[in-house]
């Protein structure tokens, strides 16, 4: 079974510009989330989509937006790049994101490099 | 406001050695998380803990988990070079309706190095 994928792995961008960051989940998950870690704020949750629902979000500000496809694949959207977005983003999947059905399984990841 | 702390953060090992990492949580939840990883790589589930009095083990690392405690610790027995990494515990909390929607908060990290 294939595992989660994300693109790109790595992306530089500079600041005001925009960006996209792509995530596939694997085969018949249908719940995505999204964290940014950083070596100071650590690991954070972002948000959540099922059937391309938001269903949970984070502390972020409205400069993160994602939204979720048919097919469960994801993507999210940061405007207005700030430096203090660089970060690696990771997305999970998960079955349900439903109580029980959590265990989230993590992609590579998308190191996002703002100058 | 959720918290997950693990302790220590840094943790400098000897091959051959025993140590255990603990992860405190502020609020009920009876599912736990511990992820692995390594430099500029993903997370990798190493276990997860559903009840409580759960224990796991795999290898060298073993997990367990009180939720009357609040508490799990990993447990690390006769370490060695290839267990060198950062070690996240993670913890679902749910509200009264029950699901938190695909958020794992996570402690702060535990970077294990272990040397020969």
């Amino acid at each position: 079974k294939a595992g989660v994928t994300q693109t790109p792995r790595y992306l530089i961008k500079t600041r005001g510009q925009q960006v996209t960051l792509s995530c596939s989940p694997i085969s018949g998950h249908r719940s995505v989330s999204w964290y940014q870690q950083t070596p100071g704020q650590g690991l954070q949750f972002l948000f959540e989509y099922f059937s391309e629902t938001q269903r949970n979000k984070g502390n972020f500000p409205g400069r993160f937006s994602g939204r979720q496809f048919s097919n469960s694949r994801s993507e999210m959207n940061v405007s207005t790049l700030e430096l203090g977005d660089s970060a690696l983003y990771l997305c999970a999947s998960s079955f349900t994101g439903w109580r029980g059905h959590n265990e989230q399984f993590f992609g590579p990841g998308t190191r996002l490099t703002v100058l | 406001e959720l918290k997950v702390e693990q302790n220590p953060l840094f943790l400098s090992m000897q091959e051959g050695k025993n140590y255990t990492i603990y992860c405190n949580y502020s609020t009920t939840s009876d599912r736990l998380y511990w992820y692995r990883q390594d430099p500029g790589k993903s997370l990798e589930s190493l276990f997860v803990l559903l009840s409580n009095g759960a224990v796991k083990q795999e290898g060298r690392l073993m997990a367990s988990l009180d939720t009357k405690a609040r508490l799990s610790t990993l447990h690390i027995t006769a370490a060695v070079h290839d267990l060198s990494a950062t070690y996240f515990c993670a913890v679902d909390f749910f509200n009264a309706g029950g699901t938190s929607y695909g958020k794992l908060t996570f402690g702060q990290g535990t970077i294990l190095t272990v040397h020969p």
